[in-house]
């Protein structure tokens, strides 16, 4: 069945570590990708997407993410959290121009 | 306005009584979703329009759910006999064909 999986639920990181979130998709073309991110008690806010070209795309707030093809993969990073980075994160697909599914989310705590 | 609008921001209802919920989407958008996010949960697709496209109601959970969307602007989404289990944030997106989604606040729906 056509996916998208953030295969973690609940990530609990020291401010100032490197963070990555793991996102895989499971749709037969390269889809257009996407991370969401969901503050506490705000909208969804992009922080980067990828369409074609450079696999590795950067985003706002220091984030970014690389596509691998041969992994189905769009795991998202960031090389040092700061505590404002506490919040959901969604990974999002997009198979055509119809569609858009979101995975089930991942949740980042930053500890002091 | 600039971005996407929804509302109410809140809604306070009881068993039975059937709720609209309303998106203003970006001018131009010619796409439009409506998702569900149950508390703590991911984003759950439930509805898409697309030009005058027939919707993509593939996600609506039961028939007591509906939505309208006139042209390429305003769209409603209809909750008829609410169910305590209809207690959840209802986000409304708007994109162009191919970009990434910009959603709204968002409107809080509270069944008693």
């Amino acid at each position: 069945a056509q996916s998208v999986t953030q295969p973690d639920i609940h990530i609990t990181v020291s401010e100032g570590a490197s963070l990555e979130l793991r996102c895989n998709y499971s749709y037969g073309a390269t889809p257009y990708l996407f991370w969401y991110v969901q503050s506490p008690g705000q909208g969804l806010q992009l922080l980067l997407k990828y369409f074609s070209g450079d696999t590795l795309v950067q985003g706002i707030k220091g984030f970014e993410a690389e596509f691998k093809r041969s992994q189905s993969s769009f795991n998202l990073r960031k090389p040092s959290v700061h505590w404002s980075d506490a919040a959901e994160y969604f990974c999002a697909v997009r198979p055509n121009n119809n569609d858009m599914r979101f995975g089930a989310g991942t949740r980042l705590t930053v500890k002091p | 306005g600039a971005g996407v609008s929804q509302s109410p921001s809140n809604k306070v209802t009881e068993k039975g009584k059937d709720v609209e919920l309303r998106c203003d989407p970006i001018s131009g958008h010619t796409a439009l979703y409506w998702y569900r996010q149950r508390l703590g949960q991911g984003l759950e697709f439930l509805i898409y329009f697309q030009g005058n496209s027939a919707p993509d109601k593939s996600g609506l959970p039961s028939d007591r759910f509906s939505a309208e969307r006139t042209g390429e602007s305003v769209s409603t989404l209809t909750i008829q006999r609410t169910q305590q289990e209809d207690s959840a944030v209802y986000l409304c997106a708007s994109s162009l064909i191919i970009s990434e989604q910009f959603f709204g606040p968002g409107t809080r729906l509270t069944v008693l």
